[in-house]
């Protein structure tokens, strides 16, 4: 089975600096896709970024961006340029791509806070 | 605005009783799905339906229980056999190409308190 580890429990930044969250995963798919959600103190669960596992080039969406290292099996979040709006829970997913179960597979969270 | 609803924000029941979240979306999404948020943890699927009349157990799925009758709704039971009941429920959709890149798109979940 699959299964998604974030080892941070816990994250802050000073506001305007850059942050990297940490993402591993265990797999035994070659195909597969990695999402980041965000989910802020409303509990409102958004899509930050998303990453095809066959593609080698890094997804890059604003002022976030993700390092994907698919031989380590792992995924980690950076935001750069840090905004006190980003302070919020950020869960690491997995899904695979067919094959019956559409379901994804999150990590345990990395709360992030923005100090000003 | 298309969108996912779920009612209500808060529920608050006694224990042995059943209670039924609600969850409807106007995304003309074929899929939908329930999680189960506690602190600390990641969410957990609960159950997941792709299509009308059709659904399937994610990896938390005893004491609860669904129907998906309509391409719309999805509501989730929680019955007197579900032994911690108290969580956040979140309910989620997504077309269904069968390609895995599809979002999802999340309601705003249904805080459950079991006295």
């Amino acid at each position: 089975a699959q299964t998604v580890t974030q080892s941070q429990p816990e994250m802050s930044v000073q506001e305007a600096e850059t942050v990297t969250l940490s993402c591993t995963y265990d797999t035994s798919e070659s195909d597969y896709y990695l999402f980041w959600y965000k989910q802020p103190p409303s509990r409102q669960m958004i899509l930050v970024i998303r990453q095809e596992a066959y593609k080698q080039q890094n997804a890059t969406e604003n002022r976030f961006s993700v390092n994907f290292q698919k031989a380590a099996k792992s995924f980690s979040l950076k935001i750069s340029d840090s905004q006190l709006g980003d302070a919020a829970m950020y869960f690491c997913a997995y899904r695979r791509t067919q094959g019956g179960s559409e379901k994804l597979v999150f990590g345990k969270g990395t709360k992030l806070t923005v100090n000003p | 605005d298309g969108g996912i609803t779920q009612s209500p924000k808060y529920l608050f029941r006694k224990e042995g009783q059943n209670v039924t979240l609600s969850c409807e979306q106007n995304l003309n999404h074929d899929a939908m799905y329930w999680y189960r948020q506690d602190p600390g943890q990641g969410l957990r699927l609960i159950y997941y339906s792709q299509i009308v009349n059709d659904f399937q157990k994610g990896d938390i799925a005893e004491g609860y229980s669904v129907s998906r009758e309509k391409k719309e709704s999805f509501p989730l039971t929680v019955t007197s056999a579900q032994k911690n009941p108290t969580a956040f429920y979140l309910c989620a959709s997504s077309t269904s190409t069968g390609g895995g890149r599809e979002e999802q798109f999340f309601g705003p979940g249904t805080r459950l308190t079991v006295l």
